[in-house]
Formats: structure tokens, C-alpha cells, sequence
């Protein structure tokens, strides 16, 4: 039984460009949640959604946005990269939008040089 | 805002020796408290969870204590083994707002060391 999957593992990127980070879920889950963990750091939570509409929204600005598919994977989209958005990305997966038993993938690691 | 305050931010034990890890949360509409294990470069795990009708869970060697009143929850683990050395992360959500569910707000995690 296949766990949360995300992709790529690894990204480097420099100040100012874009990035597309891509989250599978659970089979059978509906509902996908973004987090930023900063090294050190509990993980923050970004973005949820579930059947393809935002439920949820952190303290992230306008740069960060995100999607979900109707296969119910989901992709976060960062514009104008700064230094500070070198992070751990992490996705996570309930099966319903109000169950919070929610399981993580093993993360995105984007670096901002 | 909401908030969760944890402590320690570090612990050393030796193996077999008991750990507890403390979270305090300041939203009190908060009714879900799951705990997370992360190792190195290593995605969390859902170690347990309690929900705010339950005072205490327990799993074999982990256990979680809820305190409503006073806005603390803690993880116990007994008969530590190296194994248990990780990042320890404890989290708060409330599940009955529609636009808020799903939302964990995390404490800042708690570093683990069982030394053998």
C-alpha cells in the first residue's frame, strides 16, 4: 500500500525563479495538505484542499498557490523565489477534509541560492 | 493566533528510563492533539493521537495526557530504547471549522537522545 509520494526530492533554484512541487496522495484519500518546515523548525501549515477546492490558507503570501486534480493530486506553485523560501515542503493526506489523522510524504528539500 | 508552545526543546535519557515531552496550545477551540516522530531527513509519522473527549491514550509504550482545562497535553514514553531517538513534534487543529480543518499548528519539536 503506497504511502504519500512526492516529487522531486531535491531542487535547487535560484532568487526570483518559479517552482512546481507535486504531491500524490494516499489511494482513497481526498484531502491534501502543504507544509513548510524551515530546518529546525515544526513543520507550517500552508494550503489545504479537498475535492479540488482550497479549504485552507496559512500566513504565506500571494506568491505561494496551489491546485488539486481531480485524481486528487495536488501541486504547490512558488513565484519569486527569496533565500527564505529554502524549506522542507511537505504534503500531507487525510481521507476526508474534517479527519485530521493526516499522513506526510517525505518531502520536497528546495534550496534558494 | 494560535499557537503551541512545546518543551523541552532537547532531552537526553538513558535507555530505559522514562521521557515526557509537554505542549501547551492557546486556542481552546482546539480538539484534536496528534504527536509526530521524525528521524533524519525523514518524513514525520503519526505516532499517536488523542481527541478532546479523552483525557488519556495509551499505545504499548507511548502514552498522551490532555489537560482541557489548563490547555496542556503530554507524551510519555517508557523503557526508552535508542531507537526512540528522534525529533519529537507535538500539534494542535480544530476539526469542526469549516475552513480551518486539517490545519495543525505544530510546536517547535522536542530533540530525543536515549543514550544505551
Amino acid at each position: 500500500d503506497a504511502g504519500v509520494t512526492q516529487s522531486p526530492t531535491h531542487l535547487i533554484k535560484t532568487r526570483g525563479q518559479h517552482v512546481t512541487l507535486r504531491c500524490s496522495p494516499i489511494s482513497g484519500h481526498k484531502s491534501v495538505s502543504w507544509y513548510q518546515q524551515v530546518l529546525g523548525q515544526g513543520p507550517q501549515f500552508i494550503f489545504q484542499y479537498y475535492e479540488k477546492e482550497e479549504r485552507g490558507r496559512g500566513n504565506f503570501p500571494d506568491r505561494f498557490s496551489a491546485r488539486q486534480f481531480p485524481n486528487y493530486s495536488s501541486e504547490l506553485n512558488v513565484n519569486a523565489l527569496l533565500l527564505g523560501d529554502s524549506a522542507l515542503y511537505l504534503c500531507a493526506s487525510s481521507p476526508v477534509s474534517f479527519t485530521d489523522t493526516q499522513y506526510f510524504g517525505p518531502g520536497t528539500r528546495l534550496t534558494v541560492l | 493566533g494560535e499557537n503551541v508552545e512545546q518543551h523541552p526543546s532537547t532531552l537526553s535519557v538513558q535507555e530505559g528510563d522514562s521521557a515526557v515531552i509537554k505542549c501547551t496550545y492557546s486556542d481552546s477551540a482546539s480538539n484534536y492533539f496528534p504527536w509526530y516522530k521524525q528521524e533524519l531527513g525523514k518524513r514525520p509519522q503519526l505516532i499517536i493521537d488523542i481527541r478532546s473527549n479523552v483525557g488519556e491514550k495509551k499505545d504499548q509504550r507511548i502514552a498522551v495526557t490532555l489537560n482541557k482545562t489548563a490547555k496542556h497535553f503530554s507524551l510519555h514514553i517508557t523503557e526508552t530504547q535508542p531507537e526512540d531517538s528522534a525529533v519529537y513534534f507535538c500539534a494542535a487543529s480544530n476539526d469542526e471549522i469549516y475552513n480551518q480543518g486539517g490545519k495543525l499548528i505544530f510546536g517547535q519539536g522536542t530533540e530525543l537522545s536515549v543514550k544505551p
